[in-house]
């Protein structure tokens, strides 16, 4: 299985911060990584998609860069409803794997 | 488009338990769905897909025991889960995969609680 390793697992940062989020893959997976944000019980939300396309409806402070096995989401400029937990997962082979997560708070 | 879960609930190790998964906006006959779980304090974990062709997948932890299915007349996917173990407990999760680019998972319910305990 493709295992991917997403750091930091938390992160502090302040309203209008910029904060990138990497996510590492064991093997190369070309592009085939989506990013979703996750606030407690609630369902979790497409952000990107293919690495770097803006899903429809996503402000335009989150962008995604990356191919092969490196990969980076980053907020620019918080929002306090940004405030969840982000995870990657890679779809180039099943199964198809989660990092383990980056939460992000308010500092 | 919309996808709503139901069918959690408690049951005992080496028990099932058949999950469903409500679609409306869209056609599970023609379309991709996955289940992903989420165990308490845990990250996500992919558990199933059934593709538009209806082939399906599963992760390694759950082959064999878990099945995925689809009944288009009431358009709702199913997840046939059978010798459940405490390290099944979690909230499944369904959502509509767009295949946009690889897994696109765009729509997602607020899931439906298993637990395994004796």
């Amino acid at each position: 299985d493709i295992q991917m390793t997403q750091s930091p697992s938390s992160l502090s940062a302040s309203v209008g911060d910029t904060i990138t989020i990497t996510c590492r893959a064991s093997q190369s997976i070309s592009h085939y990584v989506t990013w979703y944000q996750h606030k407690p019980g609630r369902a979790p939300n497409l952000l990107i998609y293919a690495a770097s396309s803006l899903h429809s409806g996503v402000p335009s402070r989150f962008s995604g860069s990356g191919s092969g096995t490196h990969f980076t989401l980053t907020i620019s400029g918080l929002q306090p409803e940004d405030f969840a937990i982000y995870y990657c997962q890679q779809s180039s082979h099943i199964p198809y794997t989660f990092g383990q997560g980056t939460k992000l708070e308010i500092k | 488009v919309q996808v709503v879960e139901s069918g959690g609930g408690f049951v005992q190790p080496g028990g099932s338990l058949r999950l469903s998964c409500a679609a409306s906006g869209f056609d599970v006959g023609s379309s991709y769905v996955s289940w992903v779980r989420q165990a308490p304090g845990r990250g996500l974990e992919w558990v199933s897909l059934i593709y538009a062709g209806g082939t399906t997948y599963y992760s390694g932890s759950v082959e064999g025991r878990f099945t995925i299915s689809r009944d288009t007349s009431k358009n709702t996917v199913y997840l046939q889960m059978s010798s459940l173990t405490v390290e099944d407990t979690a909230m499944y999760f369904c959502a509509r995969d767009a295949r946009i680019v690889g897994a696109t998972l765009d729509s997602w319910g607020r899931g439906t609680l298993i637990t395994v305990s004796s």
